[in-house]
């Protein structure tokens, strides 16, 4: 089985731009998570979706948001960048919803820069 | 809030020597704990959980609930062992990590 396939690997935006993010998960895989990896603040949960249905959210403000697809395959969108907002964006897909029980499979990320 | 402990930002051993990588945890329930670990240039993965109860890679963890921790430990480190470890808490549909602990293996 292939993967969890993060694009883009790599994304250079100015201040206040938009940008989306793209996660497919493992094949048969339901549950897709996001985390922003910092190096200050480490691994911290965005969100997490299954069934095309957001589950569960972390701590962050609205301009962060996502959606899942019928087919699983999820988006981030991060509206108005901040400088702050530059970090290693992960993704996660288990095979169930409930991520506090399952194994994660994580991507390679896609590493934002916001100039 | 829940949350993950880990008070070693860094941690430097021999090889050969034992290591522990401490992690402590604040929740009242049943937890289900993790170790992910991130060798350099490669992507985020699971070690171990607690619920499995093996070993993997030599390393082995045991979930102490009087103490709320779960501890990693390996008897005898490698040079192969060095890289990024994360201990996670899970509890219902939610998840977090903690700060992480980089172990440098010397030679």
């Amino acid at each position: 089985k292939a993967g969890v396939t993060q694009t883009p690997r790599y994304l250079i935006k100015t201040r206040g731009q938009q940008v989306t993010l793209s996660c497919s998960p493992i094949s048969g895989h339901r549950s897709v998570s996001w985390y922003q990896q910092t190096p200050g603040q480490g691994l911290q949960f965005l969100f997490e979706y299954f069934s095309e249905t957001q589950r569960n959210k972390g701590n962050f403000p609205g301009r962060f948001s996502g959606r899942q697809f019928s087919n699983s395959r999820s988006e981030m969108n991060v509206s108005t960048l901040e400088l702050g907002d530059s970090a290693l964006y992960l993704c996660a897909s288990s095979s169930q919803g409930g991520t506090g029980k399952n194994i994660q499979y994580f991507g390679a990320g896609t590493r934002l820069s916001v100039l | 809030a829940q949350r993950v402990t880990q008070p070693e930002k860094l941690l430097s051993v021999f090889k050969g020597a034992p290591v522990e990588l401490k992690c402590n945890y604040s929740y009242s329930g049943s937890p289900e704990l993790f170790w992910y670990v991130q060798y350099s240039r490669q992507r985020l993965q699971l070690l171990l959980r607690h619920i499995s109860r093996e070993s993997i890679k030599g390393f082995t963890a045991d979930l102490n609930k009087g103490e709320t921790s779960f501890h990693l430990k390996k008897p005898f480190a490698q040079e192969e062992d060095s890289a990024m470890y994360y201990c996670a808490l899970g509890y219902g549909q939610n998840f977090v990590f903690g700060p992480g602990t980089r172990l440098s293996v010397l030679p």
